[in-house]
């Protein structure tokens, strides 16, 4: 049972405009969601992050929105960059020391 | 202050062998948990450690075991090595009371 979905595998975009990837999660006990990016033999990043009591949190280019009633969240990279290629991770857990569960990634490709 | 450090980096093992990765968290962290990234699986639970005691556990058969040393070091085994269990494995750490991880780079296990 994937808690966590990232149902596009990829997306394309070209440098300048919004990247807009979302993420969708089953597990009401969730209270913490984060997204990590990835690049090739590298360990993933972490980028931004938001608690179940916000609705937004903003950090520079990207935005995160956490829709709770839909059980669904979005990453907004504005404006995308050339080095924003790679794969995202949508993640979430239930408590502070609880495991992290982390979805199948998005795989995004800058466009010049 | 240094990362999370994984060794080795690459790995070739035969079907039926077994293999040891090590991981040597943040100083300071308490906290190891390890993940298998294969393709289209995305990140996948292995276990969490915490002061030497393993926390959490995923969804792995039982050849897939760890420890966690009096330092935080922490290996990872896996016996009976099946070509399905090629993948990255990677390991992260994290301060107390802190959500995110902190990852390494991983070991790219590929067996044959």
């Amino acid at each position: 049972d994937q808690q966590v979905k990232q149902n596009s595998p990829s997306l394309s975009v070209q440098e300048g405009r919004i990247s807009i990837l979302n993420c969708d999660y089953t597990n009401s006990m969730f209270d913490y969601f984060l997204w990590y990016k990835k690049y090739p033999a590298e360990g993933p990043t972490f980028l931004i992050s938001i608690s179940s009591i916000k609705d937004k949190n903003e950090d520079g280019r990207f935005t995160v929105f956490l829709n709770k009633s839909a059980k669904h969240l979005s990453l907004h990279i504005v404006p995308s960059q050339p080095g924003d290629s790679a794969v995202y991770f949508c993640a979430a857990t239930e408590r502070r020391d609880d495991k992290i569960i982390f979805g199948k990634g998005t795989r995004l490709h800058i466009l010049p | 202050k240094a990362g999370v450090t994984q060794t080795p980096r690459y790995l070739i093992k035969t079907r039926g062998q077994q293999v040891t990765l090590s991981c040597s968290p943040i100083s300071g962290h308490r906290s190891v948990s390890w993940y298998q990234q294969t393709p289209g699986q995305g990140l996948q639970f292995l276990f969490e450690y915490f002061s030497e005691t393993q926390r959490n556990k995923g969804n792995f058969p039982g050849r897939f075991s760890g420890r966690q040393f009096s330092n935080s070091r922490s290996e990872m085994n896996v016996s009976t090595l099946e070509l399905g269990d090629s993948a990255l494995y990677l390991c992260a750490s994290r301060g107390q009371g802190a959500y995110g991880y902190t990852f390494g780079s991983g070991t790219r296990l590929t067996v044959v």
